[in-house]
């Protein structure tokens, strides 16, 4: 069975920095792209970033591009994401998911709230 | 960056009734598009991918069809645990992007 558990979500203020985790189960890692989306409270769901199977290629959409990183450690079958000079906009639930072009498979969601 | 407008943003339908939500996409997605079930409190689940490919354990009463721009998912003898939001998503381009969502509720 596919499992994906993040971690390392909480409080944080402003233009500081927090690293996301997720530890996958389940399926051969380092075959798979990885992927984090993100939902702010009572909205959307917005792609974040996406990592290729050896980590040697990164996508991002413009609003998070220069300020979050995804990495993976396929020794551990995990991902990251480190999200660094933090807005109040970037407040929302992050997903770890698992890219075919569409996500088949989605973490429970780990939260994220920037503020003073 | 390629627009998803989903439609309608809600909905109220009876059980037993057949529900349609549309998704039309600015340009030609060339049927590079999924359909995700979002219930309270939980992660998305895929429904639907390439425009109508039911994903495994999904039940048969969801499907997708459409092409080019235009794209929807009919839900056929609605049940009470299909209550939910749905989304649809393109990935024909990077940034991937969703629709804003249909809030599906009981009448």
């Amino acid at each position: 069975e596919v499992q994906l558990v993040e971690s390392g979500g909480g409080l944080v203020q402003p233009g500081r920095s927090l690293k996301l985790s997720c530890a996958a189960s389940g399926f051969t890692f380092s075959n798979y792209y990885m992927a984090w989306v993100r939902q702010a409270p009572k909205k959307g769901l917005e792609w974040v970033a996406t990592i290729s199977t050896s980590g040697s290629r990164t996508y991002y959409p413009d609003s998070v591009k220069g300020r979050f990183t995804i990495s993976r450690d396929n020794a551990k079958s995990s991902l990251y994401l480190q999200m660094n000079s933090l807005k109040s906009e970037d407040t929302a639930t992050y997903y770890c998911a698992r890219p075919l072009g569409h996500f088949d498979y989605w973490g429970q969601g780990v939260m994220v709230t920037v503020s003073s | 960056d390629i627009r998803m407008t989903q439609s309608p943003a809600s909905l109220s339908a009876s059980l037993g009734e057949t529900v349609n939500i549309e998704c039309l996409a600015s340009e030609d997605i060339y049927s590079d598009l999924a359909w995700y079930q979002q219930k309270p409190g939980k992660s998305p689940q895929l429904l639907i991918y390439n425009a109508n490919s039911l994903q495994n354990g999904v039940p048969s009463r969801f499907s997708g069809s459409g092409s080019g721009t235009q794209y929807s998912l009919k839900i056929n003898s609605l049940q009470s645990e299909d209550v939910a939001t749905y989304f649809c998503q393109q990935y024909n381009n990077y940034p991937n992007t969703f629709g804003a969502g249909t809030k599906l509720e009981l009448k």
